[in-house]
This record gives structure tokens, sequence and C-alpha cells, in this order.
């Protein structure tokens, strides 16, 4: 069975320090992988993807993941953290023409201190 | 990509009752779904909304609690049936919209509350 880990519950980073989130996975074929942000009392927003190609992905709000097959890890990173980025980030899979389904981790809050 | 609304956004509901939940997209999607979010929780996959057909349930939902409809490509419905507190969270209707690689988008949320 598929699944994703997230690793860290929180994570708490200076602002204008890099930021990483960690997320590893375990799936049986090729992943489509994914970064969602919720800020509070909101669903979930898309950050970004990666699906093939460039191990590195850029996203949304400056973010970037980077793909690491061997290790199966898709760690979300931004190099200069802002307050607003403080908000629960989810990494989530998928594996293309079984079932759809998306999984998602458990969320990591992110704390980003003025 | 899609714009999906969700109504109500929040409601407080009593013990034993129902409460429909409505999503709205503004364009055709190829897959729906229907998202749990318990308070301090990760999101739980509830069920696949299938056009014109039975929604296929995750393990540990079942229709007779969940009833959702789907009537076309556009729109569909969930309800929680014979709440009890512990059904105290936050359903999201989330969409694959074709042209897309498979990324999810989602509605607001409804926030539920049952005393």
């Amino acid at each position: 069975a598929q699944s994703v880990a997230q690793p860290e519950d929180q994570v708490n980073v200076a602002e204008g320090n890099p930021l990483t989130v960690k997320c590893t996975y375990s799936v049986s074929g090729n992943p489509y992988l994914f970064w969602y942000v919720q800020y509070p009392n909101r669903g979930l927003q898309f950050l970004l993807k990666y699906i093939t190609g460039d191990n590195l992905v850029k996203g949304s709000y400056g973010f970037e993941a980077e793909f690491n097959k061997s290790q199966t890890s898709f760690h979300l990173k931004k190099p200069s953290a802002l307050v607003s980025d403080s908000a629960l980030y989810f990494c989530a899979v998928r594996v293309p023409n079984r079932d759809d389904k998306i999984i998602f981790g458990k969320g990591t809050r992110l704390h980003i201190l003025p | 990509s899609a714009v999906i609304s969700q109504k109500p956004s929040r409601d407080i509901c009593q013990r034993g009752t129902s409460l429909t939940i409505q999503c709205q997209v503004d364009s055709q999607v190829t897959m729906m779904f229907w998202y749990r979010q318990q308070p301090g929780q990760s999101l739980t996959l509830i069920a696949t909304a299938n056009q014109g057909s039975e929604a296929t349930y995750e393990s540990g939902f079942v229709i007779d609690k969940f009833p959702i409809s789907r009537p076309n490509l556009t729109f569909s419905t969930l309800t929680v049936s014979n709440m009890s507190p512990e059904d105290s969270s936050i359903y999201l209707c989330s969409v694959i919209q074709s042209g897309y690689a498979g990324e999810l988008f989602f509605g607001e949320g409804s926030r539920l509350t049952v005393l």
C-alpha cells in the first residue's frame, strides 16, 4: 500500500532563514508527488508537483521541492522564510492508473518566527 | 484551475440530525472526491463521487452514513447522516481537472460542529 510520511509535526524557523519540510513516500510504481498548504480556516492550496523530468521543481510563493528517487523523498524548501509562510503543509502522493487516489501525509505545521 | 464552491461553509448541528453539503465546480472535471479532516488531523478520503452511479467508498466509510450524489460533471453532494459529536470535522470537496497532471483542487471546506 502506498503511504506518505512527514516525520515532523512542527518546524520552527526564524524569518529570513532557509526552511525545509520533510516528506518521504512508499509506493510501487512511479509516483506523482505534491505539496499543499493550508492556512487557518481555509481549504488546501496546491503549491507544486513532481511528475517527471527535473528533480527540482518550483512552485508558488517561492517554494521548491527536490525529488530524490533513491531516498524516496520529496522535501519542500524555501531559501528565505517569511512570517506569512506559517501554515500547515501536506505532502501527497498519487500513483497514476492505480485508482487515482491521492494519499496525504499527516501534515507539518510550519512556524516562522519574526 | 477550477473554482470550487462549497455550501455551507460552516454549521452547528444537533446530534441525530443529517446535513447535506453541496459542491459546485465551475467547469467539468474528471473526478470528484470527498475528504474529511478531523481536528488536528490530516485528510482522510471518504469516497470518490462517480457521475451517474454509486460512489466508491473507502474502508471505514459506508453509504448509509455518508450518502453521496453526483448527478452531473460539475456538482456533488455529501450527506452526513445521524450525526454524532465524532462527526465534527471539516469536509472537503476536491476535484481532478482534465488537462492537469492529477493534482487535486479543493473547495474551502465545510466545518461541521455537532453538539
